[in-house]
């Protein structure tokens, strides 16, 4: 089973419309993270949370907002969709403990496409 | 101007091949290094990763840092089919508590048969 799962994996919506995408994880780690992934322009982070009460804005959180329910799960929200924000999205959780690569391991991707 | 520059490719080559992917960076406080390897339609899995300067080597990829020339390089050998992905260079500073890590755009690699 996969340790990091979002949900859905593709999405088409239009202009204006409200969408979460949702991550959920088993690994037990403390960071969670959004990325989004356009061509050319690699990984750019988005909101990145470090326990159930930290959250902080990444290089262009614009436009979005994120909720960590709890320590498994993240979710990231469009709350007015728009076509510039279609991109392959990205949920990704670290450990704190022992890991100064801050290795990431990420999900399998969320397709959003704003019409 | 990005803090890490990579370019995108594509980068194709036959089976058997050895492949140079490269990265430049503009923060002289970086000094963990790593190399994450996407397959098609996956997310990103960390492939290699190195303290500072040096190289390491693993089976047929090694990882070079250049630290005085702000430059780190991942070195494929004996290149396979399975190796066609796209490969990211990121990087964090020793200092950040943050831990907030810095990727590259993202190389893509084919290698043919």
């Amino acid at each position: 089973d996969a340790d990091v799962t979002q949900t859905p994996r593709n999405r088409i919506t239009k202009t204006g419309k409200r969408i979460m995408l949702e991550c959920s994880q088993t690994k037990g780690h403390d960071r969670m993270y959004w990325y989004r992934q356009d061509p050319g322009l690699g990984l750019r982070l988005i909101y990145y949370s470090f326990d159930v009460k930290d959250i902080n804005k990444g290089e262009i959180s614009d436009g979005y907002s994120v909720s960590r329910q709890a320590q498994a799960k993240f979710s990231l929200s469009l709350e007015s969709a728009i076509p510039n924000q279609t991109a392959l999205y990205f949920c990704a959780t670290s450990d704190a403990k022992g890991n100064s690569y801050n290795e990431q391991f990420f999900g399998p991707g969320t397709r959003l496409t704003v019409l | 101007q990005k803090e890490v520059e990579q370019d995108p490719g594509p980068l194709s080559v036959p089976e058997g091949a050895i492949v140079s992917l490269n990265c430049t960076y503009s923060n002289s406080a970086f000094q963990y290094f790593m190399w994450y390897r996407q397959y098609s339609r996956k997310g990103p899995e960390l492939l290699m990763y190195t303290y500072s300067s040096g190289n390491k080597e693993d089976g047929r990829f090694t990882a070079q840092v250049d630290k005085s020339s702000k430059y780190i390089s991942l070195f494929i050998r004996d290149s396979q089919p399975s190796d066609s992905a796209t490969y990211l260079c990121a990087m964090r500073d020793r200092g950040s508590t943050l831990g907030r890590l810095y990727f590259g755009r993202g190389t893509q690699l084919t290698v043919w048969p």
